[in-house]
């Protein structure tokens, strides 16, 4: 199974900082990466989809870059509603579909 | 409406069996693979089980296989989750969730609120 690892586990920013998390897989995984935001007691959304395209809805701020094994997710000036919890996620070779251990996202 | 709403949840005792409902609206059921995904109290998200779009095809995660069967009927656009000889590990929020496919995301593009599942004596 390919493995999936975020940096950091969680991160302290203010309103206005950009900000970027990382996502490492254990071997290539192409462009077959996903950005999941999850807000406390609500379901995941999907944020950014193949390493870099922008879920339609979601701000321009997010972006997504990467290939390979090494990805990113930036945002670039952080709003009160984008503390959350932030999740990569492999769509390369599944079963299974795994997952970051994810990221936490506080107001410092 | 594109929407999944998942029911069927509750508390369990080790060793019991829970069926998961997941109803989907506003979109054609049936182009599309459903997942199951679920998250332990205070964990990340842990992928469960798949099935494709005609129901033939399904797949586990190693940690249910054997337990858990993955089923949807197409004509009630509605996926289930049988959960047989459940354990205190089971415990999670389940949400189902449609990959989007058609569309060449490849990803979890719409997901269920979720279902509380807890097991304990």
């Amino acid at each position: 199974d390919i493995q999936m690892t975020q940096s950091p586990s969680s991160l302290s920013a203010s309103v206005g900082d950009r900000v970027t998390i990382t996502c490492r897989a254990s071997q290539t995984i192409s462009s077959h990466l996903n950005w999941y935001q999850q807000k406390p007691g609500k379901a995941p959304t999907l944020l950014i989809y193949l390493a870099s395209s922008l879920e339609r809805g979601v701000p321009s701020r997010f972006s997504g870059s990467g290939s390979g094994t090494d990805f990113s997710l930036t945002i670039s000036s952080l709003q009160p509603e984008d503390f959350a919890t932030y999740y990569c996620q492999q769509s390369y070779s599944t079963p299974p579909d795994t997952f970051g251990q994810g990221t936490k996202l506080e107001i410092k | 409406e594109v929407q999944l709403v998942e029911s069927g949840g509750g508390l369990i005792e080790p060793g019991g069996s829970l069926r998961l409902s997941c109803a989907a609206s506003g979109f054609t059921f049936s182009n599309y693979w459903m997942h199951w995904v679920r998250q332990a109290p205070g964990k990340g998200l842990v992928w469960v089980s798949a099935i494709t779009r005609d129901g033939i095809t399904t797949r586990y995660a190693d940690s249910v296989k054997g337990r858990f069967t993955i089923s949807r009927d197409n004509a009630k656009n509605t996926v289930y989750l049988q959960m047989n000889s459940l354990r205190a590990e089971d415990t999670a929020v389940y949400y189902c969730a449609r990959v989007d496919n058609p569309g060449g995301k490849d990803a979890f593009d719409i997901w269920g609120q979720g279902t509380m599942v807890t097991v304990s004596s």
